[in-house]
């Protein structure tokens, strides 16, 4: 079935960066946009950005321009969020989601990776 | 961009009708007919409910209809029944290329 992975959590200090994985399968990878949505401790959804993993083009919410990077390795069908110069206000789940092209479908989504900034 | 406005909290009784409304400008909402609906209960990952403003995905339950005029799109939950309380979220697409997600509207079963 299709279906989105992604990597565990993690506990990182201030200042430092992480990286979360999501791993697709059970559909062409480069058919289908993966977003990233971060949703921090009692609060709402919050769209940070995209990529097209057929052509590698990306779209960054202007929050998220400067400090999260994304990437993909098609053969791995997977996709990654890089999240530099953590501050305490980054903790939260982060999600991934596969975008359909032609609509405003938003399904699955991966389990959420916890990301914890602890000085 | 900012987030799509959506009332914080919305109540109803079982079987009664609720709307939840997700007000946002020209730019996303009432620029595209890319609207999405998604239910998120507590622990759980975000589950869509609709997308492109009124279609079902397979499995969602017809008692999940949806409506957009001008900048505002708005969520139809019939027969409100206890499962049915959870987070909301809207979501759409903008002239940027991006997405915004809506503030959450939290809807409680009396």
């Amino acid at each position: 079935q299709v279906q989105l992975v992604q990597s565990g959590p993690e506990v990182k200090k201030p200042g430092a960066s992480v990286r979360v994985s999501c791993r697709a399968s059970g559909y062409r990878f480069m058919n289908y946009a993966i977003h990233w949505v971060r949703q921090a401790p009692g609060q709402g959804l919050e769209w940070m950005a995209w990529i097209n993993p057929g052509n590698g083009d990306i779209r960054y919410s202007q929050k998220s321009q400067g400090r999260v990077i994304l990437s993909r390795d098609t053969s791995a069908d997977t996709a990654y969020m890089e999240l530099t110069s953590l501050s305490h206000e980054d903790t939260g789940v982060y999600f991934c989601t596969r975008g359909d092209r032609t609509s405003s479908l938003f399904d699955p989504w991966g389990q959420g990776t916890l990301v914890t900034v602890f000085s | 961009q900012s987030a799509l406005a959506q009332p914080a909290s919305v109540s109803g009784t079982p079987g009664q009708s609720i709307t939840i409304s997700c007000t946002g400008t020209s730019s996303d909402v009432g620029g595209y007919n890319y609207v999405s609906w998604f239910q998120q209960h507590p622990g759980k990952t975000p589950k869509v409910l609709l997308f492109d403003v009124n279609k079902r995905p397979s499995g969602v339950s017809s008692r999940f209809s949806g409506s957009k005029s001008g900048n505002t799109a708005s969520l139809t939950i019939s027969g409100l029944q206890a499962e049915d309380e959870a987070d909301y979220y809207c979501s759409s697409y903008t002239t940027s290329s991006t997405s915004v997600f809506g503030t959450g509207t939290k809807v409680t079963v009396l």
